[in-house]
């Protein structure tokens, strides 16, 4: 299976910033996904990650909100800008391995 | 669109018991597969057991297996022998064959395995 090391596990932030998390994996893919899963609740996509072109989000996320990098067929990175404590969620990265998809470990975001 | 439903948003099973986790879903595309995660408390998402619309045998890995029942839209997760570090967050998720690729989550189902 695909190892996928997600970075950092868990941060705690002040309002006002902002957070860039890692996804490396250890083979080339395609799309790279960023899903986002606020307390108690279920996992929501944030947007798709095509390396050499411009991600593509989902219904009520904005790239100015989340930008996404993908430089390369094994990295991405999320940012999650002018955070506020609404923000506090769990970030997974996802990437499938043939028909099975694989997650990070999960950066656990707190904002204060 | 697709849906998933998950029922039981919290279940309990004795040590060394068999439990089922119920999964049903909706979507008009023939061709879809069918996944169920394990979310500890850390916050990982692991991987536990893949179907795909397609496949002829029910899914089986190690101690999961996959009720996979087509014609009612259904895909329980059947967990033998429960163990103490069975308690955890249980997913269902599916994923439409195209290019959205995407997974549509079903609201978990919290198992506690007790003594």
């Amino acid at each position: 299976s695909a190892v996928i090391s997600q970075k950092p596990s868990r941060d705690i932030c002040q309002r006002g910033t902002s957070l860039t998390i890692q996804c490396q994996v250890d083979s080339q893919v395609t799309m790279m996904f960023w899903y986002r899963q606020q307390p108690g609740q279920s996992l929501t996509l944030i947007a798709t990650a095509n390396q050499g072109s411009e991600a593509t989000y989902e219904s009520g996320f904005v790239i100015d909100k989340f930008p996404i990098s993908r430089p390369n067929l094994t990295f991405s990175t999320l940012t999650v800008s002018n955070m506020s404590p609404e923000d506090s969620s769990i970030y997974l990265c996802s990437v499938y391995e043939g028909t099975e998809a694989f997650f990070g470990q999960g950066t656990r975001l707190t904002v204060v | 669109a697709q849906k998933i439903t998950q029922t039981q948003p919290g279940m309990f099973v004795q040590e060394k018991e068999a439990v089922t986790l119920d999964c049903t879903y909706d979507t008009s595309d023939p061709s879809y597969g069918l996944f169920w995660y394990k979310q500890p408390s850390s916050g990982e998402m692991i991987f536990l057991i893949y179907q795909g619309s397609y496949d002829q045998q029910n899914a089986t890995e190690g101690r999961y297996s996959l009720n996979f029942q087509k014609a009612r839209k259904s895909a329980n997760l059947v967990i033998s022998a429960s163990q103490l570090g069975d308690s955890a967050m249980y997913f269902c998720a599916m994923r439409v064959t195209g290019t959205a690729s995407k997974l549509t989550f079903g609201t978990g189902t919290r198992l506690q395995v007790t003594l």
